[in-house]
């Protein structure tokens, strides 16, 4: 299996413009999670999905941040505008069920200027 | 409510040295219990999990850990570090409730000639 696919791995920004950040889970897994990953709060829970439809999205920081999953093998991360705190690491994890172990991808950094 | 610590932020041991990083955990049940590594710039990968059974598992790399239920300590050892075992480390616990996961804070390993 390719594993989980995050794309893309690096991304420039400036403020105010529309970042999407895109996310294949491994085929088969009915669960995923979206983290971020900064220095000063260490990995945090977005949000995650079972079987496509949000279950708890109350780690999302704030509107700007918006994730779907219209189908079981494709998930999105959306921040509309970007700022500069909004600069980290964004992982995509997948799972086969809960709370088994989570599969993730390598990562997306962000960099909003 | 649910938490995971991990007491040292950064350790550093010498190559060939042992190896022991802590992790208590706060859960009213018994949990499930992962330690993952991250290797700069990537995501991070499961080293070995516990669900139930055997208190002592062993996992890739040559690394193993031990559920302590009395002491609510999961610590992940290594007999021998080798100069690749440098990358950070986190434990997590996933629980039933909630189909949630908790990340520790993680602990950065550096290993020296």
């Amino acid at each position: 299996d390719a594993g989980v696919i995050q794309s893309p791995r690096h991304e420039v920004t400036e403020m105010g413009q529309e970042v999407t950040l895109r996310c294949k889970p491994i085929s088969g897994h009915d669960y995923l999670f979206w983290y971020r990953q900064t220095m000063m709060r260490g990995l945090e829970l977005l949000i995650y999905f079972n079987n496509n439809v949000p279950i708890d999205d109350s780690g999302m920081p704030e509107d700007r941040f918006s994730a779907k999953m219209p189908n079981a093998s494709f998930s999105t991360l959306k921040i509309q505008p970007s700022e500069p705190r909004d600069s980290a690491v964004y992982f995509c994890a997948s799972s086969p069920g809960t709370p088994r172990e989570l599969f993730f991808g390598e990562g997306s950094r962000l960099t909003v200027l | 409510a649910q938490s995971v610590t991990q007491p040292d932020i950064h350790i550093t041991v010498s190559e060939g040295a042992s190896l022991e990083l802590r992790c208590n955990y706060s859960y009213g049940a018994t949990p499930y219990l992962f330690w993952y590594v991250q290797s700069p710039g990537q995501g991070l990968q499961l080293l070995l999990k516990y669900f139930s059974g055997d208190t002592l598992v062993q996992g890739i790399k040559g690394f193993e850990a031990e559920f302590k239920r009395s002491q609510s300590s999961f610590n992940l050892r290594k007999p021998s570090v080798h100069w690749s075992d440098a990358a950070e480390y986190f434990c997590a616990v996933g629980v039933l409730t909630g189909n949630q996961f908790y990340f520790g804070t993680g602990t950065s390993l550096t290993v020296i000639p």
